[in-house]
């Protein structure tokens, strides 16, 4: 099973500044099938990347995803109030027999 | 507009059972692997079971293997879990979810809570 690592565990910044998250997996992950997701508090998961730098459907371009093997990095260029949340990194390079979430990164207000 | 709502959920004792259900609108159903997935309170996400198209193939992460067996009925566009033998450490909200390997739709969840 894939084990992923996600650093640090908190991000405390303000407003307009840079967030760099990182995603570690123990083994590579075939053809870069890593994922993003934010989560606000009371709400379900929120798609933003996929195929590690692919951004979903209607998602910000201050968001962006790199990386490949087994590290990743989820970029948001400049914050905004609603874009802090926790954000998890998933790996479906098994999937669909099964797949693995990082144990998220909070992004709080500075 | 793609949307997934779950039922089912509430307080049950260990030991007991409980199934959840998920309504999918939107979409066609019948293309997609769908999924669950459950956060315990202020935890974070685990990948619980998947379902193919016509239901001939399941998986399940090992701690609900033989205890949740995860179904669905195309017709209705409907997703289910039943969960059998349920234990404290199953207490969480369950969200159902379409899987294109990566999760791009989610229901809101329902909220499971096992205890005496």
């Amino acid at each position: 099973e894939i084990v992923l690592t996600q650093s640090p565990g908190t991000l405390s910044l303000s407003p307009g500044e840079r967030a760099t998250l990182s995603c570690r997996a123990s083994q590579s992950i075939s053809s870069s099938y890593l994922a993003w997701y934010q989560q606000k508090p009371g709400q379900a998961p929120r798609l933003l990347i996929y195929g590690a730098s692919s951004r979903a459907t209607g998602i910000p371009d201050r968001f962006s995803g790199s990386g490949s093997g087994t590290d990743f990095t989820l970029t948001i260029s400049r914050l905004e109030p609603e874009d802090f949340a926790v954000y998890y990194c998933q790996q479906y390079g098994s999937s669909p027999t099964g797949f693995t979430f990082g144990p998220g990164t909070k992004v709080d207000i500075k | 507009e793609v949307q997934l709502v779950e039922s089912g959920g509430g307080l049950v004792q260990p030991g007991g059972s409980l199934r959840l259900s998920c309504a999918a609108s939107g979409f066609t159903v019948s293309r997609y692997w769908m999924s669950w997935v459950r956060q315990a309170p202020g935890k974070g996400l685990e990948w619980v079971a998947n379902i193919k198209q016509d239901g001939s193939e399941k998986y399940y992460v090992d701690s609900v293997k033989g205890r949740f067996t995860i179904s669905r009925d195309n017709a209705k566009s409907s997703l289910f879990l039943q969960m059998n033998s349920l234990r404290a450490d199953d207490t969480a909200v369950y969200y159902c979810a379409r899987l294109r390997g990566y999760l791009d739709c989610w229901g809101h969840g329902t909220l499971v809570t096992v205890s005496s």
